[in-house]
């Protein structure tokens, strides 16, 4: 069974560039959810995706979007990098029955992307 | 709005010590709670879960059970290894009722730190 896959593992920007992460999802699951960990504190979520819709947001602007491919994989994007955007930011995958069922079925992490803004 | 409350930390224990990480809720419904693990360097491992008032979940010697009176799912550990040091996290899921997906919130995470 291949696990949660996240890319890069480490990356560097300065204010205001654009930034895109990259997650396969585990074999089986088809829902994709990323979360924000800043230093110290839990994760908090961004946005999830199924069925290549997003179907979920946090409270985190606009400048945070993601896409969801056929093959289940993910990308989140950041625009206009701020110093705040420095976090390790963590894709999770999932599986859900149907688009109008979920029994909230566990959710498996990858090792996240560190983001470091200069 | 739906949030997890852990107890402060860091923890520190000595090996065979008794953990125990509390550990309560707030949510509208029948939220599904989680124990996730964070080593040094790594994303969150899950731990254990629970999907209803009563159940108990457990995995490698740890426990929680869901009491839906007290809105709590402690965790514990009749006796700690030094590998078992790392942050745990205390998490609940929720269906969004809009949309059918799902999110975890999480709470601040506990340190635990066992010594030889």
């Amino acid at each position: 069974e291949t696990g949660v896959t996240q890319s890069p593992t480490h990356l560097i920007k300065t204010r205001g560039q654009q930034v895109t992460l990259r997650c396969s999802s585990q074999s089986g699951h088809n829902t994709v959810s990323w979360y924000q960990q800043a230093l110290g504190q839990g994760p908090q979520f961004i946005f999830q995706y199924y069925r290549e819709e997003e179907n979920g947001r946090g409270n985190f602007p606009p400048r945070f979007s993601g896409l969801q491919f056929p093959n289940y994989s993910s990308e989140l994007n950041v625009n206009a990098l701020e110093l705040d955007d420095s976090a390790l930011y963590l894709c999770a995958s999932s599986f859900r029955q149907t688009r109008t069922f979920n029994s909230n079925q566990p959710q498996h992490f990858g090792d996240g992307t560190r983001l470091s803004i200069l | 709005g739906d949030s997890v409350t852990q107890m402060e930390g860091p923890v520190t224990l000595s090996e065979e010590a008794f953990l125990t990480i509390n550990c309560t809720y707030t949510a509208t419904g029948y939220p599904s709670l989680f124990w996730y693990v964070q080593y040094p360097g790594e994303g969150l491992q899950l731990l254990l879960k629970a999907t209803k008032a009563d159940d108990k979940g457990s995995n490698k010697g740890f426990e929680a059970t869901y009491r839906k009176e007290t809105t709590s799912f402690h965790l514990e550990k009749g006796s700690v290894q030094v590998s078992d040091s790392a942050v745990y996290f205390c998490a609940l899921s929720r269906t969004i009722k809009e949309t059918s997906g799902s999110r975890l919130t999480f709470g601040e995470g506990t340190q635990l730190t066992v010594n030889p």
